[in-house]
């Protein structure tokens, strides 16, 4: 059964450092998406991704985070400069359309952790 | 402000029992609404509900939605062990992107 998948599944980094978080959507998925859940909060919308351009982001997805699709199947979450605050377990989510018939299939998640 | 509030936030029950989660919720242009369990780590879809009073049945568990009353319940019978997991609601909001707006879940442990 396709899956997503994400790389890698635990990320140590130290604050102000840049750190990548990488998604495999299902290869015929057309809408991606990031998620966070800081520990013992809920998940919380981060970006949208279609046709190769953001189609959404929220409040939290500032200045410091970038998403690509630099190939045909990878999907990259970028932080630029690490806060402490940004530790919180990542899932990308995919699925084949945005309407509201589909659901959204979730990777296992990259736990990030700012020291 | 748009928000998904789930309720017990945490539950205990033994083997057997029967279980129901709630979850209410008030968004602007609601498309459907998603329940989701969550183990060790990515959520995993049990139902997706978008008309109103069709209940969507699998196995032990069944949710119905109420677009009248804003909200949706799940139903666990016969619990298992093996339900012990936090279940999350998620509501698909506004434009044409489908995104997701998820409540704090519900912690359910069942003891043998």
């Amino acid at each position: 059964e396709p899956e997503v998948t994400q790389t890698p599944s635990h990320q140590v980094t130290q604050m102000g450092q840049e750190v990548i978080l990488r998604c495999v959507p299902i290869s015929n998925h057309l809408y991606f998406y990031w998620y966070r859940q800081i520990l013992g909060q809920k998940v919380e919308f981060l970006v949208s991704f279609y046709n190769n351009e953001i189609s959404e982001k929220s409040e939290i997805f500032d200045d410091q985070f970038s998403v690509e699709r630099p190939d045909g199947s990878n999907f990259t979450l970028k932080i630029r400069s690490t806060k402490l605050e940004d530790s919180a377990m990542y899932f990308c989510a995919s699925t084949t359309s945005g309407g509201e018939y589909n659901e959204q299939f979730f990777g296992p998640g990259t736990r990030l952790t700012v020291l | 402000e748009d928000k998904v509030v789930q309720s017990p936030l945490s539950l205990v029950v033994h083997e057997g029992d029967t279980v129901t989660l709630n979850c209410s919720y008030e968004v602007t242009n609601f498309r459907s609404l998603l329940w989701y369990k969550q183990e060790k780590k990515a959520p995993t879809f049990l139902f997706m509900l978008t008309s109103s009073g069709i209940e969507k049945k699998s196995g032990r568990l069944s949710s119905i939605l109420d677009k009248k009353e804003l909200f949706s319940i799940l139903n666990i019978t016969a619990t298992q062990t093996g339900d012990s997991a936090i279940y999350l609601c998620a509501v698909r909001y506004g434009g044409s992107q489908g995104n997701l707006i998820f409540g704090k879940g519900t912690k359910l442990s069942v003891k043998p």
